[in-house]
């Protein structure tokens, strides 16, 4: 079946660091991913919409320039948490489609195994 | 997408079957109806989803009521690995590329 890498699966950071958090579709190619955050004993919160070639679509109440998401190419899509602080702490999904699915087809999303982010 | 129901918590013994109850009443006639899982750690897979009729697969069932205001995820035979969030989700395949909206889910936990 599809399968969707997130790397890293967990990291540790300073606070006021940046960590980059990698999305890659091993055996299909993605023009959507989806990123989303996850904190405890919660579900998971829609970030943003990264299309291969565009700008991402971020939902509301999340900030554009503290979480930069590049999607450059057909399987790969990074999120980057710049000047992290301890609230950043979270867990943080990727999911793709696979550009074959068409409108109609209601293929199921596949999701990464997140990554969990720890800033101290 | 719109909004569905469900228990907050269901508990099981470990062998027997689970029903997993899920409430769309204002389900749209297009709206396909998906459950996805969350074990500890994990993102979320993929379990099963159907349109109108009942749907098996090696993982579940899906049993759709006859209105389509409801559903049952069935879980045969509960193992400790089946303990995770379970998530039901309605989703047009026609709205073009939007992503999956979650709930709450219900929580599942497996008594050996």
């Amino acid at each position: 079946g599809a399968v969707v890498s997130q790397h890293p699966s967990w990291v540790i950071c300073k606070s006021g660091t940046s960590v980059k958090i990698e999305c890659r579709s091993l055996d299909f190619q993605a023009t959507t991913m989806f990123w989303y955050r996850q904190f405890p004993k919660q579900s998971l919160m829609l970030m943003a919409t990264s299309n291969e070639g565009s700008k991402a679509t971020y939902e509301q109440g999340v900030e554009k320039d503290k979480f930069l998401i590049n999607h450059a190419s057909l399987t790969l899509s990074t999120l980057t948490v710049t000047s992290a602080h301890p609230e950043d702490s979270s867990f943080y999904i990727c999911s793709a489609r696979d550009k074959e699915d068409r409108v109609g087809s209601d293929s199921p999303l596949h999701f990464g195994n997140g990554t969990r982010l720890t800033v101290t | 997408d719109a909004k569905t129901t469900q228990p907050n918590s269901m508990e099981s013994n470990e062998e027997e079957p689970v029903h997993l109850p899920c409430n769309h009443s204002t389900i749209s006639g297009t709206d396909y109806i998906h459950w996805y899982r969350q074990l500890p750690s994990q993102g979320p897979e993929y379990v099963i989803h159907g349109l109108t009729s009942n749907v098996n697969n090696r993982m579940a069932s899906l049993a759709i009521a006859e209105d389509r205001k409801s559903s049952t995820l069935i879980l045969h035979r509960a193992t400790l690995r089946d303990a995770a969030v379970y998530y039901c989700i309605l989703r047009d395949p026609y709205s073009g590329n939007t992503p999956l909206v979650f709930g709450k889910g219900t929580r599942l936990s497996v008594i050996a």
